[in-house]
Parts: structure tokens; C-alpha cells; sequence
């Protein structure tokens, strides 16, 4: 069974300032993919960006990095300079090789930027 | 559009009665998903459909949930003798094929679903 882990419920920063989203995963697949997604009031789910398991490099998107610990099964986001715009709930999901292609998600982080 | 498109948007219905959610992907992703969100919460899988091959129904809470779709385009998810814990958005998702983890999945905008 897969499993995603987000420890935080709630996060404040300031605006400009980066800010850490942890996540942690657990599973028994050799290989896997492991997403972040944006969810703001609305409710559309937007992806962010994709580390795949094999994946030499931790992956980046504009602003947004995965700080990918393989070891440590972590799979933390950061956003650097953070806008108004950033805050929403943001969600880890793993999809792995052996559990369907399905994604398994954790609970969210709240993020809520200051100006 | 080219997005993955939900119908109704909202739904409020009565303790008992059937309801039935609607899902048009994006036109040429052969993969369905549905998923269901309780409020302050994460998704939770419920069915994946990939092309002709039979869906994939683990994560369907109860026997009274069923989906169904057509080759490769709408999906139908139905909830019977629908209960108030059913209440939640149910969010349909699609992706180009099942082959590699990297299948971005696109988002529709939910069904939120109000049992009373």
C-alpha cells in the first residue's frame, strides 16, 4: 500500500519569501512518480511538478522545486518568492508501479501568503 | 473547451435518492479517473478507466457507487440510496494513457455534492 504524509496543516510566509511544504511517502514500489498539485479557493486541482523515482536531479518548474530525499522518502516543495497568488491548498500524491495508476494523496497544506 | 469538463456543477439532494455525475475528459486521453474529496481533506480514489481494459473499481466505498464509460469518452459516475456522508466534490481527472508514472492528469472543476 502507498501512503503520503503531509505534517502541516497550515503554513504562513511572507510575501517574497520561500517557503518549505514537507512531504513524506511510503512505499513498497521499486518505481514511482511523485506530484505536486495547487488548489485554491476554486477548487480546480493544478499540477505543479513531477520527480520521478529514478530521477537523478530534483526537478524544478519556475518557481517551484522538488527537494527530492530518496533515502528519507521525502519529497518536499519549495516555492521561492512567494506571491499573493500562492496561497491555496497544496497536495503530494505519489502514483507508483504495482498499486494501479491511480495517484494516492496526503492531506494538504494550507498555505497562506502575508503581504 | 480542452479541459476535462464536470456536470452538474453542484448537486443537492435528498437522503435515499439516486444521483448521477457526469465527466467529458479531454478528447484523445484513453485513462479516467474518479476521485472524491471531503471537505478539508485530500482525494481518494474511486474507480480508473484505461481504454477497453476492465476499470479498475478498488478504491468504490460502497456498493452503491458505480461508473461507467463509453469506449474512450464520458463517464457516468452513480451514487445510490445516496447517504449524507456522500456529501463531498468528486473530482474526474484524465490522462493521455497508463503507460510511465509521468501521466499528468488533468483536473476537471468537481461536481460538489450536497446530501441533505
Amino acid at each position: 500500500a502507498q501512503k503520503i504524509t503531509q505534517t502541516q496543516p497550515g503554513m504562513f510566509v511572507q510575501e517574497k519569501e520561500a517557503v518549505t511544504l514537507d512531504c513524506t511517502y511510503d512505499t513498497s514500489d521499486q518505481s514511482y512518480g511523485l506530484f505536486w498539485y495547487k488548489q485554491p479557493s476554486s477548487g480546480e486541482m493544478i499540477f505543479l511538478i513531477y520527480q520521478g523515482s529514478y530521477d537523478e536531479q530534483n526537478a524544478t518548474e519556475g518557481r517551484y522545486s522538488l527537494n527530492f530525499q530518496k533515502a528519507r522518502k521525502s519529497a518536499n516543495l519549495v516555492i521561492s518568492a512567494s506571491q499573493l497568488g500562492d496561497s491555496a491548498m497544496y497536495f503530494c500524491a505519489m502514483r507508483g508501479n504495482n498499486a494501479g495508476n491511480m495517484l494516492t494523496f496526503g492531506g494538504g497544506t494550507r498555505l497562506m501568503v502575508k503581504p | 473547451g480542452a479541459g476535462v469538463s464536470q456536470s452538474p456543477s453542484n448537486k443537492v439532494t435528498e437522503k435515499g435518492k439516486d444521483v448521477e455525475l457526469r465527466c467529458d475528459p479531454i478528447s484523445g486521453h484513453t485513462a479516467l479517473y474518479w476521485y472524491r474529496q471531503r471537505l478539508g481533506q485530500g482525494l481518494e480514489f474511486l474507480i480508473y478507466f484505461q481504454g477497453n481494459s476492465a476499470p479498475d473499481k478498488s478504491g468504490l466505498p460502497s456498493d452503491r457507487f458505480s461508473a461507467e464509460r463509453t469506449g474512450e469518452s464520458v463517464s457516468t459516475l452513480t451514487i445510490q440510496r445516496t447517504q449524507q456522508e456522500d456529501s463531498a466534490v468528486y473530482l474526474c481527472a484524465s490522462s493521455r494513457g497508463a503507460a510511465g508514472h509521468y501521466n499528468e492528469q488533468f483536473f476537471g472543476p468537481g461536481t460538489r455534492l450536497t446530501v441533505l
